[in-house]
């Protein structure tokens, strides 16, 4: 079974269009995560939630909202998208927040933005 | 000064030799260090975490860690051209893990 899922895989869209990205892991952490990578391959973290709640904002846009209905599930919601934003985003989870304990990625979303 | 900083390569050896990755960080506080590799195209997967001062072993991999030089590198012995990737070090700081921009790792038969 994939421990960190998310969907969709490929994600091509219109500026100005509103998207979703779907994450869910199975391995019972009570920490999830979005993470940014540019066409440099820079990983940068966007936002983490610890048991439903918002830990980390990173100074992304607030067209970007995340949204954690339960811990095992953390969705990233993006408005009005630019052509900036493409690039492919990763769902990851750990047991504990802090950057204490390994990250468990998915297999990320390639978004692009045209 | 970044964060995280590594050599973003190509780094080029032989097969059979040893590669040797490194990567510098900004904060004295972090605790936990990571190495991650990433094929092209897919998601990084943990390789190693190292916690305390010194060398840790795992196969053919291994991790050192220097706080005061506050320095952490990976080995990897008798490299294999499926060892070819990018690598990225990660630390903690800030209660979150930050990455650097990895190197990328180019193996030649």
């Amino acid at each position: 079974d994939t421990a960190v899922s998310q969907t969709p895989k490929y994600l091509v869209t219109q500026m100005g269009n509103d998207k979703s990205i779907k994450c869910e892991q199975n391995l019972g952490h009570d920490t999830m995560y979005w993470y940014k990578q540019d066409s440099k391959k820079f990983l940068k973290i966007m936002f983490s939630y610890n048991n439903k709640e918002l830990i980390i904002n990173e100074t992304v846009p607030n067209r970007f909202s995340p949204k954690s209905p339960d811990k095992a599930h953390l969705n990233l919601h993006i408005n009005s998208l630019e052509l900036g934003d493409s690039a492919v985003y990763f769902c990851a989870s750990s047991q504990t927040d802090r950057g204490v304990a390994p990250l468990h990625f998915g297999n990320g979303t390639r978004l692009t933005v045209t | 000064q970044k964060e995280v900083e590594q050599n973003s390569g190509p780094l080029s050896v032989p097969e059979g030799a040893i590669a040797s990755l490194n990567c510098t960080y900004s904060d004295r506080g972090s605790q936990s260090f990571f190495w991650y590799r990433q094929y092209s195209g897919k998601s990084p997967e943990l390789i190693m975490f190292i916690y305390s001062n010194g060398d840790k072993e795992d196969g053919r991999f291994t991790a050192q860690l220097n706080k005061a030089s506050q320095y952490v590198s990976l080995l990897i012995r008798d490299s294999q051209p499926s060892d070819s990737a990018t690598y990225l070090c990660a630390v903690t700081g800030y209660n979150k893990l930050i990455f650097g921009a990895g190197t990328r790792l180019a193996v030649h038969p």
